[in-house]
């Protein structure tokens, strides 16, 4: 069957650094996206991997091992508009199916 | 952010009553896709169409039915729809499989 795992919820607190895991069983791999979603609000991209190792942007990066169904997301120097939902999902084909996480909820704290 | 686009924004509506939902992508997309988001549940993909083609068609109830007049507009008819069927429906638009853009979202109530 199709599997995707993150942790329910997180915090950390300003400034600091969080790595949000996603670990992942699907019948095929054409690409992992992670997307943030805020309380009432749609989701919105944040990244995406399709071949092993770290993809950086700004604040946000987002690694992948194929070989370990594996992926996290880095968020550093948090803010506290950083505290939403991330959700980890994969593309088992190339019809744009996607496979969703049931997604991290983090709070930041100050 | 204007480019998708859904309406009505908030449903509300009998098991017995008939009512589509509206989507509307600006981004010159070939393809869009119907989610359904549940509270405590993964974001579930219903139906994608690429291309005004449906090519995913996630074992949704017959109860909800798609249609795609153009690579812009996206329709969700539902009918005889059942209480568990109140969550919020997303609406998303991509270019080929690249990222998924998505609408604000319709949350239906069913009574």
């Amino acid at each position: 069957g199709q599997n995707i795992d993150q942790p329910t919820e997180m915090t950390a607190t300003e400034g600091a650094i969080v790595q949000i895991n996603c670990t992942y069983q699907t019948s095929g791999f054409n690409g992992l996206f992670w997307y943030q979603q805020h309380a009432g609000e749609a989701p919105t991209f944040l990244s995406y991997n399709v071949l092993d190792g770290l993809e950086e942007k700004g604040r946000f990066s987002s690694f992948l091992s194929r070989s370990k169904g594996y992926s996290y997301l880095l968020l550093k120097e948090l803010q506290m508009k950083d505290s939403a939902s991330y959700l980890c999902a994969v593309s088992p084909g190339n019809t744009g199916k996607l496979i969703f996480g049931q997604g991290t909820t983090l709070q930041v704290k100050p | 952010e204007t480019g998708v686009t859904q309406t009505p924004r908030h449903l509300v509506m009998g098991m017995t009553n008939k009512k589509s939902l509206k989507c509307e992508q600006h981004l010159g997309h070939n393809a869009m896709y119907w989610y359904k988001q549940s509270a405590k549940k993964p974001l579930e993909l219903m139906f994608v169409y690429s291309l005004e083609e449906r090519v995913e068609n996630n074992s949704v109830p017959s109860r909800f039915s798609p249609e795609c007049p153009n690579s812009s507009h996206l329709f969700l008819h539902l009918h005889t729809l059942q209480p568990e069927d109140s969550a919020l429906y997303l609406c998303a638009s991509s270019q080929d499989t690249y990222e998924q853009y998505f609408g604000p979202g319709t949350r239906l109530t069913v009574t």
